[in-house]
């Protein structure tokens, strides 16, 4: 079956504007992950979805980050008014029932802000 | 001092060596994950476990719980294992974040 899927694959975008990045879990998966990996930094988990909720939000870097899912299945991933330090691979993964499982990761989406 | 600690942070092997990599950690956990990042970026998960040891081809993984440690092992390395080895701790609880070590480069020459 397919995998997890991402788009865009690569973004560019000035600084201010907003950006919307989308994940599609693997079918039936009910948990979604979302993270960030800075150029040359390791990986950085932002937020988990169990179903459509998100029981914590606090790994969002700030208040311009937000993520929702609909359905139970495809996930967004909103960034307002994008900053230079916004620029990184974000990753998405899925598991099927939860976070004691294996994740699957998507290809990433590159952003760049300039 | 970073919650995951991994070591080396570089690693350079001949084709057939035995590796090792290390992996310890100062929070308590559920589960440890081994991850292989390809040089294209993809991630692939390689093992979870939260005791004693996981084999899985030429990879092995075992943990420590008690030392808070665990290390992941590659037997007739190949150039083919070439990657970036990542490993995660996840704490437990309802966040579902997992903390990440800033990994291991690997590489193998033939």
């Amino acid at each position: 079956g397919a995998g997890v899927s991402q788009s865009p694959s690569n973004k560019v975008t000035e600084k201010g504007k907003d950006v919307e990045l989308r994940c599609d879990p693997i079918s039936g998966h009910t948990a979604l992950y979302w993270y960030r990996q800075s150029l040359g930094q390791g990986l950085e988990f932002l937020i988990y979805f169990q179903g459509n909720s998100a029981p914590d939000k606090s790994g969002l870097p700030s208040d311009r980050f937000s993520a929702e899912r609909t359905g139970g299945s495809v996930s967004t991933l909103t960034i307002q008014r994008t900053q230079q330090e916004d620029s990184a691979v974000y990753l998405c993964a899925s598991s099927l029932y939860g976070t004691r499982e294996t994740q699957y990761f998507g290809p990433g989406t590159r952003l760049l802000v300039l | 001092k970073n919650e995951v600690e991994q070591s080396p942070q570089n690693l350079t092997a001949q084709e057939g060596e035995f590796i090792t990599i290390n992996c310890s950690y100062s929070v308590g956990i559920s589960a440890l994950h081994w991850l292989q990042q390809h040089p294209g970026g993809g991630i692939v998960s390689l093992f979870m476990l939260s005791s004693g040891k996981k084999k899985h081809g030429r990879l092995i993984a075992t943990i420590n719980i008690q030392e808070k440690h665990s290390s992941l092992h590659i037997t007739a390395s190949h150039p083919r294992d070439s990657a970036v080895y990542i490993c995660a701790a996840d704490p437990g609880g309802s966040q579902g974040n997992l903390i990440f070590g800033k990994g291991t480069k690997l590489s193998v020459k033939p």
